[in-house]
């Protein structure tokens, strides 16, 4: 069983330029959540995808936008990169709309000039 | 809104010594809570998930309470060893949202 993939590993970008991060989930799951954590906190829900639609969404603007793939893989698009961008992007996939255990990925860390 | 903490923010202990980590989360309407373990600048592993109607969940040296009624859950590691060093974050599912709400962890450094 492949466990939750994402690329790239490190990302760094300057300031108003764009990014997409991507994220393989498990074998088997449906729906994958993106979730950004800032050094010394917790991780703050972006969005969430369950069969390619996006199904519930955090505090986070318009220029955080994401897509699922039909293999359950997908990705999240930053446009318009500020320096507060700056942190660990996590993916996380499970089954059943994310009512079961989420399983992480080894995140992408994004470093914005 | 949900706002989860945990206390302490960071612990260091003793090999061997048998430890407690602390959860609160201010609103009891939970679907389930899970506790996390992270290694410095890696992804998240899953712990111990419990749903809102159990008491506890155990997992080798690891066990892990609920109280919803009060807001509370607890972490309890048993016989601590260096590999245990890391950082435990807890994270709340509230009935009617998807999403994983997080505590801001708690640093665990276990020295031999």
């Amino acid at each position: 069983e492949t466990g939750v993939t994402q690329s790239p590993t490190h990302l760094i970008k300057t300031r108003g330029q764009q990014v997409t991060l991507r994220c393989s989930s498990q074998s088997g799951h449906n729906t994958v959540s993106w979730y950004q954590q800032a050094l010394g906190q917790g991780p703050q829900f972006i969005f969430q995808y369950y069969r390619e639609e996006e199904n519930g969404r955090g505090n986070f603007p318009p220029r955080f936008s994401g897509l699922q793939f039909p293999n359950y893989s997908s990705e999240l698009n930053v446009n318009a990169l500020e320096l507060d961008d700056s942190a660990l992007y996590l993916c996380a996939s499970s089954l059943g709309q994310g009512r079961d255990t989420q399983y992480f990925g080894p995140g992408t860390r994004l470093t914005v000039l | 809104k949900q706002e989860v903490t945990q206390i302490p923010a960071a612990l260091s202990v003793p090999e061997g010594e048998n430890l407690v980590l602390n959860c609160s989360f201010t609103d009891s309407a939970i679907y389930n809570l899970q506790w996390f373990r992270q290694d410095p600048g890696k992804g998240l592993t899953s712990l111990l998930l419990i749903q809102s109607s159990q008491r506890e969940q155990t997992s080798g040296r690891l066990n892990a309470s609920l109280d919803k009624s009060s807001g509370r859950s607890t972490l309890y590691i048993a016989a601590s060893q260096p590999g245990d060093s890391a950082t435990y974050l807890c994270a709340v599912r509230s009935d009617n949202t998807d999403k994983l709400i997080f505590g801001t962890g708690t640093r665990l450094q276990v020295f031999p």
